[in-house]
């Protein structure tokens, strides 16, 4: 079975430009969920989706960050525009209905920010 | 607030020597995580954790919750190399009202040594 996908694995932009980042979870898992993780740090939660539908983004700096689910399988998450705290590895993470304890990440952006 | 308290965050170990990482979290949850990262990967889950009491364990790691103290600890059994890496523990569950809001500590980087 394939893992969660995302591109690009290392992305390196100057503040205020703008960047999108690509998930594709495991076939079948309904659940989505984009993590932010910062050097040194565990991973925080940015948002959540069930399907197409957003269930927590109460911790994702709306001003800036934006994510979608469209057809409820792919996701892309952009910030626009980018500040140097943005830089981080950004992780997707994809849970099945039959089992939504288990997460599985995906191998993360590296987003640089200079 | 929700808060997970890892400790130690750093533990250099030797080889054949047995220790304990320790997770602390600060409100009732019903759902304890374990899992492993290694340098630029992303998080491979270890364990699951979901009462009172449960005991879990792969070779030389044995987790283990008392969601009455709100602690749940990782015991390593005669360390070897392979198991160098950052060990997060996550708690989710009743919190926040989405079962997908994980809280990660920061992690305890494990080296060990020959």
């Amino acid at each position: 079975e394939a893992g969660v996908a995302q591109s690009p694995r290392y992305k390196i932009i100057e503040k205020r430009q703008s960047v999108a980042f690509w998930c594709n979870p495991i076939s079948g898992h309904a659940t989505l969920y984009w993590y932010q993780q910062i050097l040194g740090q565990g991973p925080k939660l940015l948002i959540q989706f069930q399907n197409n539908g957003v269930v927590d983004d109460s911790q994702l700096p709306k001003d800036r960050f934006s994510a979608e689910r469209l057809k409820g399988v792919d996701s892309t998450l952009k910030i626009q525009p980018a500040k140097l705290e943005d830089s981080a590895v950004y992780l997707c993470a994809s849970s099945h209905p039959g089992q939504p304890f288990e997460q599985y990440f995906g191998p993360g952006t590296r987003l640089t920010v200079t | 607030e929700l808060k997970v308290e890892q400790n130690p965050l750093f533990l250099s170990m030797q080889e054949g020597k047995n220790y304990t990482i320790y997770c602390n979290y600060s409100t009732t949850s019903d759902r304890l995580y374990w899992y492993r990262q290694d340098p630029g990967k992303s998080l491979e889950s270890l364990f699951v954790l979901l009462s009172n009491g449960a005991v879990k364990q792969e070779g030389r790691l044995m987790a283990s919750l008392d969601t009455k103290a709100r602690l749940s600890t990782l015991h390593i059994t005669a360390a070897v190399h392979d198991l160098s890496a950052t060990y997060f523990c996550a708690v989710g569950g009743m919190y926040g009202g989405s079962q997908g809001n994980l809280i990660f500590g920061k992690g305890t980087k494990l080296s060990v040594k020959p």
